[in-house]
């Protein structure tokens, strides 16, 4: 079993949406948790990171980690043709390595 | 952007010749990472740098070495290039290794 798991979709969806993406991770010990946004042939892009459990908001998009389910929420509001991206969760371990999902791809349909 | 650069960005190579990719970085942090990515496996990371000569392996190491001789370099070389080497390769940074920013990728093929 993968120490972080996360559907690969794709996940389509109307324009104007609220998106959910989420992932399930095993190591109880994870503090840091990190949401990237991938473009097709680019590099990952750091969107927010959450410490320990709870909520943060940037703008269209809201990071929420319950720890007590060890389970990692990306929610997109008002979602848009160009959120139309791979997105990674990534835990940090106590060794400062990123445990990478495997992406869920999510096209936003106009 | 953060200033991290990646050389070359496509290669074509032949198995079993030596394959050296860069990674350079303006940002002065003192973590720097080299990635795979392959469909189905996402991000795996190969070796990582925590300072000027200091090196670790990652989970897929093995036919890889790196070398870090500066604090804005960080190599990656395939010491005798496979098939299954065809990859998608990252390069990252970090300065306290919690966010993490990726370079534009080396799309290697190995023929």
């Amino acid at each position: 079993q993968k120490e972080v798991e996360q559907d690969p979709g794709p996940l389509s969806v109307p324009e104007g949406a609220i998106v959910s993406l989420n992932c399930t991770y095993s190591n109880s010990a994870f503090q840091y948790f990190m949401w990237y946004r991938q473009y097709s042939r680019k590099g990952p892009e750091l969107l927010m990171y959450t410490y320990s459990s709870g909520n943060k908001e940037d703008g269209r998009f809201t990071a929420q980690v319950d720890k007590s389910s060890k389970y990692i929420s990306l929610f997109i509001r008002d979602s848009q043709p160009s959120d139309s991206a791979t997105y990674l969760c990534a835990p940090r371990d106590s060794n400062y390595q990123l445990i990478w999902g495997a992406g869920t791809k999510l096209i936003i349909k106009p | 952007d953060a200033g991290i650069t990646q050389s070359p960005r496509h290669k074509v190579t032949e198995t079993g010749t030596p394959v050296t990719l860069r990674c350079h970085q303006t940002e002065n942090h003192r973590y720097m990472y080299w990635y795979r990515q392959d469909p189905g496996h996402g991000l795996r990371l190969i070796h990582y740098s925590y300072g000027v000569k200091d090196t670790d392996k990652g989970e897929v190491s093995d036919g890889y070495s790196v070398s870090r001789s500066k604090t804005e370099d960080f190599l990656l070389t395939l010491e005798s290039a496979t098939s299954s080497q065809t990859s998608v390769y990252f390069c990252a940074i970090s300065g306290h290794g919690t966010e993490a920013f990726f370079g534009q990728g080396t799309r290697l093929t190995v023929v």
